[in-house]
């Protein structure tokens, strides 16, 4: 067990809908990571939040958004959904400080099922 | 931005012979090097990883090297146990202005035949 929570585990829903999915760090850790992984694929990088203010993008939608609250749990919203969003959701917590970089743990992971 | 290629892709192996990653990376500013292990529907985890001021980390039956001249970094698995089959995954990372973004590679197939 990573310390990494996630929920759900898994989500099935209709293209067109909108999902949101949840991610609790690790206790002290101030940085979250989205991951997308599609059938047989690597990890594709979204998005990292550092302390509630968005730090780095990568190849996110702008159908996706996120954010990360006071406490430190972050959100991942996706929204208009289509067949292809179907995958494993991974988020990642990192005691990441402003000047360095730490080891990332990953949650569980959710599965999203897009019908 | 950052470019990690890994390989093989598939890599089968008889238990017990040893088993070698490889990546290369292309931002010589990266700095820190994870590898991680994903077995199937799981969640990625850190098995090994290295900071660019040394050149090679061990922890029993698994190693990484990395060569920063050449930009690359490789995995070595002695002693492959059935255990160890799973996908494997490298990383690069480093600090920048604009955050910290982990670079992962496509990811090797390890099949350990008892």
């Amino acid at each position: 067990d990573s310390g990494v929570t996630q929920t759900p585990k898994h989500l099935i829903t209709a293209t067109g809908q909108r999902v949101t999915l949840r991610c609790s760090p690790r206790s002290g850790d101030l940085s979250v990571y989205w991951y997308q992984q599609s059938l047989d694929q690597g990890l594709q990088f979204l998005i990292q939040y550092y302390n509630g203010e968005e730090r780095a993008k990568g190849n996110i939608l702008e159908r996706f958004s996120a954010q990360q609250f006071p406490d430190l749990h972050s959100e991942l919203n996706l929204s208009s959904l289509e067949l292809g969003d179907s995958a494993l959701y991974f988020c990642a917590s990192s005691p990441q400080a402003w000047d360095e970089t730490y080891e990332q743990y990953f949650g569980p992971g959710t599965r999203l099922t897009v019908t | 931005g950052e470019n990690v290629e890994q390989h093989p892709s598939t890599l089968s192996v008889q238990e017990g012979d040893s088993a070698v990653i490889k990546c290369t990376y292309s931002d010589s500013a990266s700095n820190y090097f994870p590898w991680y292990k994903q077995e199937l529907g799981k969640r990625p985890q850190l098995i090994i990883d290295i900071r660019s001021n040394v050149g090679e980390k061990k922890d029993q039956r698994i190693a990484v090297t990395l060569n920063k001249t050449a930009k690359h970094f490789s995995l070595h698995i002695t002693e492959t146990q059935p255990e160890d089959s799973a996908v494997y995954f490298c990383a690069a990372s480093r600090v920048r202005d604009t955050g910290n973004q982990f670079y992962f590679g496509t990811g090797t197939s390890l099949t350990v035949i008892p």
